[in-house]
């Protein structure tokens, strides 16, 4: 069975530092991975998708990801926090074939930005 | 509409009620999901449509809940005697045709009390 663990529930950085965010995952075949943000009252949006091409992903908002399979890693940078980044952040793989789409998430990562 | 549509945006219930929430999601859109939302969670995955036809409900928690999308667009999530436990926020999503639903649009969410 497919599931993600991220590994911190609360991360807190000064505006203009890296961010990171950790997501661990396991899955019996190569996975497909996202990461989601969701903004207060606002609806989740798709960061990034790794889909076993590049293991760099390039997302918004100055977002990246690497896949790193000998880590069962995915975890998500950016190189400068901006206080708009202020949101909670979902680690999310692809359980079962394509055509179902059941999305499972991770507990989510709060990310404090402080000016 | 330009995004996915979900009424009420709160609803408050007492313990036994019947509720039914509605799902608008973008036209076009061949598939539709449900998930729920405990607080301070990530999202769990309910049940999902393609057109009319519910083709995964694995998710479903119990038969108190009931999920149609009748003519393959509007969809109406149904939880009948509505328990405390029933509290949470419930998204829909919908993905774009011949995307192999990785890129889902969420809704902002119906946020269910129960007291």
């Amino acid at each position: 069975a497919q599931s993600v663990t991220q590994l911190d529930s609360h991360v807190s950085v000064s505006e203009g530092t890296p961010v990171l965010l950790r997501c661990n995952y396991s899955s019996s075949y190569s996975p497909s991975l996202f990461w989601y943000v969701q903004h207060p009252n606002k609806g989740l949006q798709l960061l990034l998708k790794y889909t076993s091409a590049a293991t760099l992903v390039k997302g918004i908002n100055g977002f990246e990801a690497e896949f790193k399979k000998s880590e069962t890693s995915f975890h998500l940078t950016k190189p400068s926090a901006h206080m708009s980044d202020a949101a909670e952040y979902f680690c999310v793989v692809r359980g079962g074939s394509s055509n179902t789409g059941k999305l499972i998430f991770g507990q989510g990562t709060t990310l404090q930005v402080k000016p | 509409g330009a995004g996915v549509s979900q009424s009420p945006r709160y609803k408050v219930a007492k313990r036994g009620q019947d509720v039914a929430l509605r799902c608008d999601p973008i036209s076009g859109h061949v598939s539709l999901f449900w998930y729920q939302q405990a607080l301070g969670q990530g999202p769990e995955f309910l049940t999902y449509f393609q057109n009319e036809a519910q083709l995964d409900k694995s998710g479903l928690p119990s038969d108190r809940f009931f999920a149609e999308r009748p003519e393959g667009s509007v969809s109406t999530l149904k939880i009948q005697r509505t328990q405390q436990e029933d509290s949470a926020v419930y998204l829909c999503a919908s993905s774009t045709p011949g995307s192999t639903n990785e890129k889902l649009f969420f809704g902002s969410g119906t946020q269910l009390s129960v007291l």
